[in-house]
């Protein structure tokens, strides 16, 4: 079975600050990759995702992921944060089971952007 | 093209009342996924559904809570006699095939029990 592990629940950044939000992940099988942001009691939106090609993913509002394999890693980034970024942010990892892509969700790390 | 649509958003229920949730997959999706969010946690799966099949309902407890997936109309999440510990955001998310390799998420409906 596959197992997703934010270590961080809360991370406090200023605003324009860099970010790291940790992913780490274990399955015995291939995965998809992914990372989703939620605002509050908003659901949830992906904010990029890795599939396969290139390791390293982006996303349109500056957010970025590298697909670390040999570390079993998804780290989520971003060179400089603002405060519209302060959200509650999941990583989940897609394998296959039975036919279809399970998904299965870390618990959450919440950033909050000081400005 | 219409995103997945969940009603209600909100729903109070007292305690031994039931509650129906509902979920309308995006256009062409004909596989619907439903999960819950208890607070200060992460999403847990909870079902998988095709048109009138439940595929995996490893994740759902065994008792109080069924889902369907009719021919026509949405996806309903029903929980019967629901307890407090049932308070929690419900999602349902969709795909267009079983391996696709995303999956569409609605806004959620929270469920308060009182």
């Amino acid at each position: 079975a596959q197992s997703v592990t934010q270590l961080d629940s809360q991370v406090p950044v200023f605003e324009e600050a860099p970010v790291e939000l940790r992913c780490n992940y274990s399955s015995s099988v291939s995965v998809y990759l992914f990372w989703y942001v939620q605002y509050p009691n908003q659901g949830l939106q992906l904010l990029l995702k890795y599939l396969s090609g290139s390791t390293l993913v982006e996303s349109i509002n500056g957010f970025e992921a590298e697909f670390n394999k040999s570390q079993t890693s998804f780290h989520l980034r971003k060179p400089s944060v603002h405060i519209s970024d302060t959200a509650e942010y999941f990583c989940a990892v897609s394998t296959p089971s039975g036919g279809y892509q399970k998904v299965t969700f870390g618990t959450g790390t919440k950033l909050q952007v000081i400005p | 093209n219409a995103g997945v649509m969940q009603n209600p958003r909100h729903l109070v229920r007292r305690r031994g009342q039931e509650a129906r949730l509902r979920c309308s997959p995006m256009k062409g999706h004909s596989h619907v996924y439903w999960y819950r969010q208890l607070p200060e946690e992460g999403l847990k799966f909870m079902v998988y559904l095709q048109k009138e099949n439940i595929i995996d309902e490893s994740g759902m407890p065994k008792e109080r809570f069924s889902a369907e997936f009719p021919k026509e109309g949405p996806s309903i999440l029903r929980i019967q006699q629901v307890v407090r510990g049932d308070s929690a955001a419900y999602f349902c998310a969709s795909s267009p095939l079983a391996g696709y390799n995303e999956q569409f998420f609605g806004p959620g409906t929270r469920l308060t029990v009182l």
